[in-house]
């Protein structure tokens, strides 16, 4: 099935570093939707955007809605182990409905 | 306030047979939907429901239906199951109006032998 392009696929990082990956589309979005997924459980939602630019923060994360609305971005600040797991960004396919198409994800691995 | 819960939590089944799976959705959400999610992979849209009329569907067969309920519980029925349905079913639901976040329940893991 479809899916968004996500870097870096993977990614080891000392505790305590910075992180950054980013979501890639060719089509035009008007939602995004950031989550975290631990082994076996559901995704957890992180942080929603709904416009072109806009930069909005949850704790130690800030993801941005770029603006071509192409592309979304995830900064985590100075990461903790509790921080491993694999990130998925989630794009709104059809405005006014719930039908989102998900990226590859980034599987985040932190060395205390 | 519980969050999205679904049942089973796991379930083992033989190609060919049918499977319900069950979804309920945070109290106050009247929309819900349905995703698979295949191991290393993203999740994939599969249906969309709100106030019980389908909203949104994604490109899976039409082995694959699903229905919402007035208490705005959700069933997904899988028929004719091959070893490729098997996969984590995952449940969202949404609340209305024009925030389009979606919640996720835990999953149910489906193993088609």
């Amino acid at each position: 099935g479809q899916q968004l392009n996500q870097s870096p696929q993977s990614m080891f990082i000392q505790e305590g570093e910075d992180v950054s990956m980013n979501c890639t589309s060719s089509s035009i979005f008007n939602t995004w939707l950031w989550y975290k997924q631990d082994p076996g459980e559901g995704p957890v939602l992180l942080i929603a955007l709904y416009k072109a630019g806009e930069l909005t923060s949850n704790g130690r994360l800030t993801a941005q809605f770029g603006i071509t609305r192409k592309d979304s971005f995830l900064n985590i600040s100075a990461s903790i182990p509790s921080d491993v797991g694999i990130y998925f960004c989630a794009g709104q396919i059809t405005s006014g409905t719930y039908k989102y198409i998900f990226g590859t994800g980034t599987r985040l691995k932190v060395l205390a | 306030d519980a969050g999205v819960t679904q049942s089973p939590t796991h379930l083992i089944k033989t190609r060919g047979q049918h499977v319900t799976l069950r979804c309920s959705p945070i109290s106050g959400h009247k929309s819900v939907s349905w995703y698979q999610q295949v191991l290393g992979q993203g999740p994939q849209f599969i249906f969309q429901y709100y106030e019980k009329e389908e909203r949104g569907r994604g490109n899976f067969p039409d082995r694959f239906s699903a229905r919402q309920f007035p208490n705005y519980s959700s069933e997904l029925n899988v028929n004719a199951l091959l070893l490729g349905d098997s996969a984590l079913y995952l449940c969202a639901s949404s609340p209305s109006g024009s925030n389009y976040e979606q919640y996720f329940g835990p999953g149910t893991r489906l193993t088609v032998t």
